[in-house]
């Protein structure tokens, strides 16, 4: 049970190229998130997805797309990479039912400079 | 909306010693509360959350919180500090806004723990 995955650990990319980040959970859970964090500012959500089939908005979705593929993956891309979008990516999980609702589990984390 | 507020950058306490990390709270309706905590170059982790019942929640890594709902706080503790309890410790709230089975949580900018020995 590896929980949250991520790749890659880290990335460097000059302002204009695009990537994609990759998440995996293998926890059964129905939402997934991606944040950014930021010093000094926490983590701001970029976009979620409730449900397989699903994705919304957060707080800061600009320049950003998502892809729900599946239960177990939600991808995170960068079309047009600028340097205000240097920051580490978490992805997370959470359930809907049982004990654990409410509660998110998290990825280690990608370590994105833009140049 | 919903918000926390964390007032402290860094809180210094020596290893044995109770340790306190502040956190407040705005929400509409009964709140949801969580501390997760953050080692170097990790992702964060959960610690504990609070919904319903006893304001003493326990958590993890012998740590626990107390809601205050007159005081709209939600302070995470722990009796004797150890020098590998030092990290970055986000307080966060649940996030009701919209309709969505999305479990949303708004964090705050986070504290950071430091333990010497």
């Amino acid at each position: 049970n590896a929980g949250v995955t991520q790749t890659p650990k880290f990335q460097v990319l000059k302002t204009g190229q695009s990537m994609t980040l990759q998440c995996a959970q293998d926890m059964n859970h129905n939402s997934m998130y991606w944040y950014r964090q930021d010093p000094g500012m926490g983590l701001r959500l970029i976009y979620y997805s409730a449900s397989e089939g699903t994705t919304d908005k957060g707080e800061v979705p600009n320049g950003y797309n998502v892809s729900r593929l599946n239960k177990r993956e939600f991808s995170l891309r960068l079309e047009s990479a600028a340097p205000s979008q240097t920051s580490v990516y978490f992805c997370a999980s959470s359930s809907v039912t049982g004990l654990s609702t409410d509660t998110q589990y998290f990825g280690p984390g990608t370590r994105l400079t833009v140049l | 909306a919903q918000s926390v507020a964390q007032p402290e950058d860094q809180v210094n306490v020596a290893e044995g010693n109770p340790l306190t990390v502040k956190c407040t709270y705005s929400v509409s309706g009964n709140p949801y509360l969580f501390w997760y905590v953050q080692y170097p170059n990790r992702g964060l982790q959960f610690l504990l959350k609070y919904i319903t019942g006893d304001n003493l929640v326990k958590g993890s890594y012998g740590f626990e919180a107390e809601f205050n709902k007159s005081q709209t706080s939600f302070h995470l503790k722990k009796p004797s500090a150890l020098v590998s309890d030092s990290a970055l410790y986000f307080c966060a709230v649940r996030d009701i806004s919209g309709y969505s089975s999305a479990s949303k949580i708004i964090f705050g900018s986070g504290t950071r723990l430091s333990i010497r020995p």
